[in-house]
């Protein structure tokens, strides 16, 4: 595997289901990011985690639930959806570092759909 | 007023020609620039970063930043019936609740390159 993956591509959940979105990277960055794509609106920035330590929650609704084991895996964990948190969700990871900050690199991203 | 702005097309340019993609920002402490192209149904794929004033060129592409008139440009030579996508760019800005800088994304302008 190489580069950033994410499982599954497709998820079609109802609204009292409770499922998990995983992301693993393979490029030995030190931050991964949960983005949220919905058609006409710009990529929205949900959970930030530098070092495995969660440094933004950008007032994302407690039904998202983001872990972060270790550098390399983040979960974001679903419950109670509701149908317009129907969207593609992105994570992506980057290496901070002074020379090139904030290069961020996606996964192919997982397409929810809440019934 | 929002972070960053791109005109959201469609821009359709003749195969070989040059396509400009422009995209403006609020944020005058901004440092780092980026474009991403995401074909239909894809994750954004990171084609170029800029950091400093002035063109950077990589292959068929250029990069344009103008920090003092805040806007920075794509330009994409020979134009390819591969490059019909959308173009986000994304510029780092800090985010006034948390404190930390964060990639803020356009909603991205929908390029077609006609044969």
């Amino acid at each position: 595997e190489t580069g950033v993956t994410q499982t599954p591509r497709h998820l079609v959940m109802g609204m009292t289901n409770k499922k998990s979105l995983k992301c693993e990277q393979h490029l030995g960055h030190n931050a991964m990011y949960w983005y949220k794509q919905s058609a006409k609106k710009p990529l929205e920035l949900m959970f930030v985690y530098n070092f495995k330590e969660q440094t933004e929650n950008n007032s994302v609704p407690s039904r998202f639930s983001p872990e972060c084991p270790n550098s390399s895996h983040l979960f974001l964990h679903l419950h109670t959806l509701q149908p317009e948190d129907s969207a593609l969700y992105l994570c992506a990871s980057s290496q901070e570092k002074r020379l090139a900050p904030y290069e961020q690199y996606f996964g192919p991203g997982t397409r929810l759909t809440v019934t | 007023q929002k972070e960053v702005e791109q005109n959201s097309g469609p821009l359709s340019v003749p195969e070989g020609a040059i396509a400009s993609l422009n995209c403006t920002y609020s944020d005058r402490g901004s440092q780092s620039f980026f474009w991403y192209r995401q074909y239909s149904g894809k994750s954004p794929e990171l084609i170029m970063s800029i950091y400093s004033n002035g063109d950077k060129e990589d292959g068929r592409f250029t990069a344009q930043l103008n920090k003092a008139s805040q806007y920075v440009s794509l330009l994409i030579r020979d134009s390819q019936p591969s490059d019909s996508a959308t173009y986000l760019c994304a510029v780092n800005t800090l985010d006034a609740n948390f404190g930390n800088e964060k990639l803020t994304f356009g909603t991205g302008t929908r390029l077609t390159i006609i044969p």
